[in-house]
């Protein structure tokens, strides 16, 4: 059974305090890993996809990388508007398009 | 529209009655996602269409859950019955995976609260 974990479940960063984040995942043929952003309140935005390890993908203070068994989102000299909850999701060769998703890590970057 | 759309974005109902949850996806995607998050949780798979069809409905929690897809664009989420622990957020997503689209789109969701 396809599975995610994230980790740490919350974070803490003072402005600027670069940091990462875990997703380790199992599953039955990778088709994408997806990192989404989500704001109290809203629906979870699109940030990032990666197919195979050995990709990144970087888009102005995060940058996303996948191994065989995780991804890393690295958060370069956070703001207080990176402050949100960042899920990860995967999505498996089952033949079906079900993505699994962890539960998701509250970062808390203060001023 | 330029996203994916969900009404109403509350709702609250009394234990027992029936409500309908509306998706409205991106103009163009073929495939449409109903999920469900409760708080402090990531959100957890309903059910997958592909067209007009549901091509997986294995997340749908018991007979109560229902969804629809009549022309292959708007969506609707029925659930008979309601019971308290049906309180979430139901959130609605669509792709083009016909056209190597493997992300999901997400709307706002719609906070369903059972009273």
């Amino acid at each position: 059974e396809d599975q995610v974990t994230q980790s740490p479940e919350a974070l803490r960063l003072q402005e600027g305090e670069s940091s990462s984040l875990n997703c380790s995942y199992t599953v039955s043929g990778l088709r994408g890993l997806f990192w989404y952003r989500q704001d109290p309140g809203k629906g979870p935005e699109f940030l990032f996809t990666l197919y195979s390890a050995g990709e990144e993908k970087e888009k102005e203070r995060l940058k996303a990388t996948l191994t065989k068994k995780e991804s890393f989102l690295h958060i370069t000299a956070p703001k207080p508007e990176d402050s949100a909850t960042y899920l990860c999701a995967v999505l498996g060769s089952s033949g079906t398009y079900k993505y699994i998703f962890g539960t998701g890590t509250r970062l808390k970057v203060l001023a | 529209g330029a996203g994916v759309s969900q009404t109403p974005s509350n709702k609250v109902t009394e234990k027992g009655k029936y409500v309908e949850l509306r998706c409205d996806p991106i103009s163009g995607h073929t495939a449409l996602y109903w999920y469900r998050q409760s708080l402090g949780q990531g959100p957890e798979f309903l059910i997958y269409f592909q067209g007009t069809g549901a091509a997986d409905d294995s997340g749908l929690p018991n007979d109560r859950f229902f969804a629809v897809r009549p022309e292959g664009s708007v969506s609707t989420l029925k659930i008979q019955r309601t019971e308290r622990g049906d309180s979430a957020v139901y959130l609605c997503a669509s792709s083009s995976p016909g056209q190597g689209g493997t992300e999901a789109f997400f709307g706002q969701g719609t906070r369903l609260t059972v009273v």
